[in-house]
C-alpha cells in the first residue's frame, strides 16, 4: 500500500529565515505526483508545489522549492524567506497515476513563524 | 468565476442522525472529490466522480455512506445514521480533467456528531 509520512509535527522558524519540512512515501509506481499542500485555519487545502516523478529537475515556485530524492523517496520542502503568512498546516501528497487519481496524505506539519 | 463551494460550512447533528453535505464545484470541472480529514490527521480519499459516475468509491467507509452527482456538477454526501466517529472535516475539490490537473479544494464542511 502507498504511504506517505511527515515526522515533524511541528516546525517553528523566524521570519525571513529558511525551513525545510521533510516528507518520504512509499510507491512501486514508477510515475507518479507529488505535492505539497498549505492548508491554514480556513480549511482550504492551497497547493503550493507540484513534481512530476519522472523529472529529475527539482520544482520551484518563488520562495517555495523541493528537494526530489526518487531513489531515497523523499521529497523535502524548502521555504525561503518565510513570511507570517506562510503560517499553517503543510501536507505532503502522492499521486498515482492509474486511474483513481487519489491522493495520498501524510499526517501533516504545522509551521509556526517567529516575528 | 467562484471556487468549490461547500455547504454548510459547520453542521451539528446528533448520533442516529442522516445528514447531506453540498458540494459545489468550479464550472466545466468533470472531476470531483470528497475527502474527509479527522483532527489531527491528513485527508483521507472517499469517492471520486468523472461526470455523473463515481469513478471509485473504494474509499467510502461502510455503506451509510453515499454520494452523488446528478447531473454532472453539484455533489451530494449524505450519511445515514451518524455515529460519533463520523466527525471530521469533510473536504471536496474539483478538477478540469482527472490526473495531471491541480485540485482546487472547498472550505469544508465540519461535521460534529453528538
Amino acid at each position: 500500500a502507498q504511504t506517505v509520512t511527515q515526522s515533524q509535527p511541528e516546525m517553528s522558524v523566524q521570519e525571513a529565515e529558511t525551513v525545510t519540512l521533510s516528507c518520504t512515501y512509499d510507491t512501486s509506481e514508477s510515475d507518479y505526483y507529488l505535492f505539497w499542500y498549505k492548508q491554514p485555519p480556513s480549511r482550504q487545502m492551497i497547493l503550493v508545489i507540484r513534481q512530476e516523478a519522472y523529472k529529475q529537475q527539482n520544482a520551484t515556485e518563488n520562495r517555495f522549492s523541493v528537494n526530489f530524492q526518487k531513489a531515497a523517496k523523499s521529497f523535502s520542502l524548502k521555504i525561503s524567506d518565510s513570511q507570517l503568512g506562510d503560517a499553517a498546516m503543510y501536507f505532503c501528497a502522492q499521486e498515482g497515476t492509474g486511474s483513481n487519481y487519489q491522493l495520498i496524505w501524510g499526517a501533516g506539519t504545522k509551521l509556526i513563524i517567529k516575528p | 468565476g467562484a471556487g468549490v463551494s461547500q455547504t454548510p460550512s459547520n453542521k451539528v447533528t446528533e448520533k442516529g442522525k442522516y445528514v447531506e453535505l453540498r458540494c459545489d464545484p468550479i464550472s466545466g470541472h468533470t472531476a470531483l472529490y470528497w475527502y474527509r480529514q479527522s483532527l489531527g490527521q491528513g485527508p483521507e480519499f472517499l469517492i471520486y466522480f468523472q461526470g455523473t459516475g463515481a469513478a471509485d468509491d473504494s474509499g467510502l467507509p461502510n455503506d451509510r455512506f453515499f454520494a452523488v452527482r446528478p447531473e454532472g456538477s453539484v455533489s451530494t454526501l449524505k450519511i445515514q445514521r451518524t455515529e460519533r466517529g463520523d466527525s471530521a472535516v469533510y473536504l471536496c475539490a474539483s478538477s478540469k480533467t482527472p490526473g495531471s490537473s491541480p485540485l482546487h479544494f472547498g472550505n469544508g464542511t465540519r461535521l460534529t456528531v453528538t
